[in-house]
């Protein structure tokens, strides 16, 4: 059965550093979102890609967040200046129109 | 803002037994309703999704939707130990091009032989 596959599955980064996380989603999918969970607590929407653009972005979405699609294959969340409070699970997910979203193994992004 | 609400739980059941778990979510203009699994550590996993009013039965999980309620559940039949787990109800909103899902806390629930 296809998957979302994510690389790293375990980033370590000092604060104020850049960091890239990349998924590569189901191949016929479409639609493409980022997720994280701090521990403990809910999976938070971050922001959704379709059509090589942002459909949709949250409050925490700020402007040290970006997301690229860099060829036809991956898509990456960047991180540009990495806070203490990032430190968190990362999941990428796929879908088709209308379809239930699936979700990759997540980054776990600790900050010291 | 959109909220859906989930029990925290422990909720324990015994192997066996059914487990019924709840959610309810405050946006009127839902339309999508998913039931993900996640295990300590790791991704969500799908279990279920019904987007009409009433039941949706596969295998030992059935979901049920009542819209004018604001309310879904989730029920496993024969419940195992290894359904222990932490159970994600999920609503789709979004517009055209846009599906976010707002999750809810989620249910542990705990089956024990």
């Amino acid at each position: 059965e296809p998957e979302v596959t994510q690389t790293p599955s375990h980033q370590v980064t000092q604060m104020g550093q850049e960091v890239i996380l990349r998924c590569v989603p189901i191949s016929n999918h479409l639609y493409f979102y980022w997720y994280r969970q701090i521990l403990g607590q809910k999976v938070e929407f971050l922001v959704s890609f379709y059509n090589n653009e942002i459909s949709e972005k949250s409050e925490i979405f700020d402007d040290q967040f970006s997301v690229e699609r860099p060829d036809g294959s991956n898509f990456t969340l960047k991180i540009r200046s990495t806070k203490l409070e990032d430190s968190a699970m990362y999941f990428c997910a796929s879908s088709e129109r209308n379809q239930p979203q699936h979700f990759g193994d997540g980054t776990r992004l600790s900050i010291l | 803002q959109k909220e859906v609400e989930q029990n925290s739980g422990p909720l324990s059941v015994p192997e066996g037994a059914i487990a019924s778990l709840n959610c309810t979510y405050s946006d009127r203009g839902s339309q999508s309703f998913f039931w993900y699994r996640q295990y300590s550590g790791k991704s969500p996993e799908l279990i279920m999704f019904i987007y009409s009013n009433g039941d949706k039965e596969d295998g030992r999980f059935t979901a049920q939707l009542n819209k004018a309620s604001q309310y879904v559940s989730l029920l496993i039949r024969d419940s195992q130990p290894s359904d222990s787990a932490t159970y994600l109800c999920a609503v789709k909103t979004g517009g055209r091009n846009t599906d976010k899902l707002i999750f809810g806390t989620g249910t542990r629930l705990q089956v024990f032989p």
